[in-house]
């Protein structure tokens, strides 16, 4: 496997099922993001980790939860969620945070969530 | 805070046609601007970035965009599309730190 990679793909659940995305990067890369991408809006940045550490927490509800284990790893972890948390759901990684210069950020496939 | 501003939701050109589609940033500093594309079911492809130096910057596929900075506009061009260019395409603008803001993107049809 190469550069980001996303699963589920596609996954369907009910407001009251607990699930989780995952998200691996063969990059080498310290930073990883998770971003919310919505019909005609926007990217919405979600959450930032570098090594490790979660450095941006952008406002998100708490039924949306971030881990980070190591810096090729990062999952989402969705609880009771509203159908307007329908949507695709991106991560990225870059080599890491703070370099101008080198922040290009690198993306996975996404995971195209619908809530019912 | 920075923001990016793409005026077309969505613009129809012809195969082998030209494509400009158009950026308009804000930020108080000097920006850095990338452009990705994002072909349906994929994620976000680099098309070309800009720091520094030359403002007509070459990137894959053919692209190159122009950076303006009295215009505030980095606007992306091809002289002629194929149809695998049929896309969905964001420009984004990034401070000196990690943070990109992403315009709402332009989607870009291609007729035969």
């Amino acid at each position: 496997e190469t550069g980001v990679t996303q699963t589920p793909r596609h996954l369907v659940m009910g407001m009251t099922n607990k699930k989780s995305l995952k998200c691996e990067q063969h990059l080498g890369h310290n930073a990883m993001y998770w971003y919310k991408q919505s019909a005609k809006k926007p990217l919405e940045l979600m959450f930032v980790y570098n090594f490790k550490e979660q450095t941006e927490n952008n406002s998100v509800p708490s039924r949306f939860s971030p881990e980070c284990p190591n810096s090729s790893h990062l999952f989402l972890h969705l609880h009771t969620l509203q159908p307007e948390d329908s949507a695709l759901y991106l991560c990225a990684s870059s080599q890491e945070m703070g370099l101008a210069g080198r922040n290009e950020q690198f993306f996975g496939p996404g995971t195209r969530l619908t809530v019912l | 805070a920075q923001s990016v501003t793409q005026p077309d939701i969505h613009i129809t050109v012809s195969e082998g046609a030209s494509l400009e589609l158009r950026c308009n940033y804000s930020y108080g500093a000097t920006p850095y601007l990338f452009w990705y594309v994002q072909s349906p079911g994929q994620g976000l492809q680099l098309l070309l970035k800009y720091f520094s130096g030359d403002t007509l910057v070459q990137g894959i596929k053919g692209f190159e965009a122009e950076f303006k900075r009295s215009q505030s506009s980095f606007n992306l061009r091809k002289p002629s599309v194929h149809w695998s260019d049929a896309a969905e395409y964001f420009c984004a603008v990034s401070s000196n730190d990690y943070k990109l803001s992403f315009g709402a993107g332009t989607t870009v049809t291609v007729r035969a």
